[in-house]
């Protein structure tokens, strides 16, 4: 079965500081991989996925993520934190059943906290 | 363009009683999904509509729970005798069909049930 793991509930970092969420996965065959983020009363936004391709995937407002097949990993990056990103982070998985659509597996998710 | 919509915004009712979520999909996007998210928890898909038919429902967590969607458009997550484990916040999201196209996410329903 397809599963995603965020091992960290809370993750908390200095402004200006490079920050990191983790996650990791288990998935038969190659995964699609994806992060979103949650603010405060708001819809999930999409971050970035990876496919196929480079391992480093950019995404929106600065954030990165390096897809690791050997380490089932695929963390969130970000080399420098802002007070905004501060919110709820998710890692997702598709579920590779028929029909080839997307339904995604979600990680628990982590809540980021960046202080001044 | 507009993004994904869901009304009500919020939703507070008395164990017992039906209620009807709405979700209006990005204009064009042929695939559309249900998820829950409880309190503290990541989410929960409850089923996915391909135009108007739903080909994965497994996520239905009981037969009080049911969706409909028309044309390649709105759809309703209905909660029938609501209890109150079905609090929460109900998410709908969009997507082009197929493929590995990100889902587009609406700000959600929370659901409280009293």
């Amino acid at each position: 079965a397809q599963s995603v793991a965020q091992p960290e509930d809370q993750v908390k970092v200095a402004e200006g500081n490079p920050l990191t969420v983790k996650c990791t996965y288990s998935v038969s065959g190659n995964p699609y991989l994806f992060w979103y983020v949650q603010y405060p009363n708001r819809g999930l936004q999409f971050l970035l996925k990876y496919i196929t391709g480079d391992n480093l995937v950019k995404g929106s407002y600065g954030f990165e993520a390096e897809f690791n097949k050997s380490q089932t990993s695929f963390h969130l990056k970000k080399p420098s934190a802002l007070v905004s990103d501060s919110a709820l982070y998710f890692c997702a998985v598709r579920d590779r059943i028929s029909g080839g659509y997307n339904k995604l597996i979600f990680g628990a998710g982590t809540r980021l906290a960046v202080h001044p | 363009g507009a993004g994904v919509s869901q009304s009500p915004s919020n939703k507070v009712t008395e164990k017992g009683k039906d209620v009807e979520l709405r979700c209006d999909p990005i204009s064009g996007h042929t695939a559309l999904y249900w998820y829950r998210q409880r309190l503290g928890q990541g989410l929960e898909f409850l089923i996915y509509f391909q135009g108007n038919s739903a080909p994965d429902k497994s996520g239905l967590p009981s037969d009080r729970f049911s969706a409909e969607r028309t044309g390649e458009s709105v759809s309703t997550l209905t909660i029938q005798r609501t209890q109150q484990e079905d609090s929460a916040v109900y998410l709908c999201a969009s997507s082009d069909s197929g493929g590995a196209y990100e889902q587009f996410f609406g700000p959600g329903t929370r659901l409280t049930v009293l």
